[in-house]
């Protein structure tokens, strides 16, 4: 079954570095979204992306957020200068047009761990 | 996007039915209701969707009352693995770009 995939699992940064996080989504699907999950808090929506560019984004995605659809396959979220408050885990999730998106349900893939020291 | 009201944990037999309720009473016409699960932070997990029928699939089953203003997952076996925190979570339909927002959800312990 295809599946989103990220990488890396885990990445540790110092404070104030850029970190870009990496997703595949599936091959298919034409809208994409970041979420992001501080620990033992809700998973809450960053971004979503369509058509080469963003559609929608939350308060959270401000200036030191960006996203790119560098290729035909990848999916990217870079976070300019990163703050101890970025630790958290990073969900990509994507879903298909071929019915309407609201009623198109999202596949995560399985994060990637984002550590700032 | 109506809000959401499920318990916060309930408790399971391994392999008997588990049926976890979800309160949308602001529901509107246009909002489809879907279920997802997070395992141990893993990423969240598509289960079931749905409008106004209910609906089945090789997980779960979706049950949704007349008036839309509540609706249950029912796990017909629960296993151990299915030990997880689920969401339910409406889905404004049209003039959506298809975002989903997570609220606290359910923890659903399956003991032996």
């Amino acid at each position: 079954e295809p599946e989103v995939t990220q990488t890396p699992s885990h990445q540790v940064t110092q404070m104030g570095q850029e970190v870009i996080l990496r997703c595949v989504p599936i091959s298919n699907h034409l809208y994409f979204y970041w979420y992001r999950q501080i620990l033992g808090q809700k998973v809450e929506f960053l971004v979503s992306f369509y058509n080469n560019e963003i559609s929608e984004k939350s308060e959270i995605f401000d200036d030191q957020f960006s996203v790119e659809r560098p290729d035909g396959s990848n999916f990217t979220l870079k976070i300019r200068s990163t703050k101890l408050e970025d630790s958290a885990m990073y969900f990509c999730a994507s879903s298909s047009s071929d019915r309407a998106p609201y009623n198109s349900p999202l596949h995560f893939g399985n994060g990637t761990r984002l550590t700032v020291t | 996007d109506a809000k959401t009201t499920q318990p916060p944990s309930m408790d399971c037999a391994e392999g008997r039915a588990a049926n976890l309720p979800c309160n949308h009473s602001t529901i509107s016409g246009n909002e489809y209701v879907y279920w997802y699960r997070q395992i141990h932070s893993q990423g969240p997990q598509y289960i079931i969707h749905g409008l106004k029928n209910n609906e089945t699939n090789e997980m779960a089953s979706l049950i949704i009352t007349e008036d839309r203003k509540s609706s249950t997952l029912i796990l017909p076996h629960a296993t151990l693995r299915d030990t997880a925190v689920y969401y339910c979570i409406v889905k404004r339909g049209s003039g959506n770009t298809g975002k989903l927002i997570f609220g606290q959800g359910t923890t659903l312990q399956v003991k032996p």
